[in-house]
């Protein structure tokens, strides 16, 4: 069973807008919460993460949003650039090694 | 530095087949796991290797799959009577795993597998 959802397969974004990548996540164990970043033909690169005793972090122009009790969370990425379009996977995990993935979500920033 | 380092890049065999893949970590990283995504699927955990302890095995999908790390550096994953749903990109990650939780997974480039 997917325990991690991004809903979204693909976003299109203009360069300078905010992209909005979402994710949701049905178990309540889950204490720690990443997003990746792939492009083709590479593996994933860690991007930013987010521990469940917060409801921000941000790192530049990434902001990781969590809302624990509607087990969501959001990556913003501000302002866009096209250097930023792969695929962004979110991950949790309450073990410390075993990642939990969604499916991914293809963001494409338009210049 | 180099990074996670995987070999083949690409795989075809015959369903029924075994095979081999292998992941060279990162130079000091103690810990080792394999992932695989599958075609529309995120990244599923499927092995966990630290030091000299057992290792998590949790998520290999059959007895058909094993993996070992020899000298706690490289790691093969074996995949024994493939069978065409066993196709997907296999990923290998390491991290230094120093004691502190929830560090960094390094990932490397994958090995993706056709059985056909």
């Amino acid at each position: 069973d997917q325990q991690v959802k991004q809903n979204s397969p693909s976003l299109s974004v203009q360069e300078g807008r905010i992209s909005i990548l979402n994710c949701d996540y049905t178990n309540s164990m889950f204490d720690y919460f990443l997003w990746y970043k792939k492009y083709p033909a590479e593996g994933p690169t860690f991007l930013i993460s987010i521990s469940s005793i917060k409801d921000k972090n941000e790192d530049g122009r990434f902001t990781v949003f969590l809302n624990k009790s509607a087990k969501h969370l959001s990556l913003h990425i501000v302002p866009s650039q096209p250097g930023d379009s792969a695929v962004y996977f979110c991950a949790a995990t309450n073990s410390g090694y075993a990642l939990n993935f969604g499916k991914g979500t293809s963001l494409l920033v338009t210049p | 530095g180099a990074g996670v380092s995987q070999s083949p890049s690409n795989k075809v065999t015959e369903k029924g087949k075994d095979v081999e893949l292998r992941c060279d970590p990162i130079s000091g990283h103690t810990a080792l796991y394999w992932y695989r995504q599958s075609l529309g699927q995120g990244l599923e955990f499927l092995i966990y290797f630290q030091g000299n302890s057992a290792p998590d095995k949790s998520g290999l999908p059959s007895d058909r799959f094993s993996a070992e790390r020899t000298g706690g550096s490289v790691s093969t994953l074996t995949i024994q009577r493939t069978q065409q749903e066993d196709s997907a990109v296999y990923l290998c990650a390491s991290s230094l795993n120093q004691g502190a939780i929830k560090e960094t997974q390094y990932f490397g480039p994958g090995t993706r597998l056709l059985v056909l």
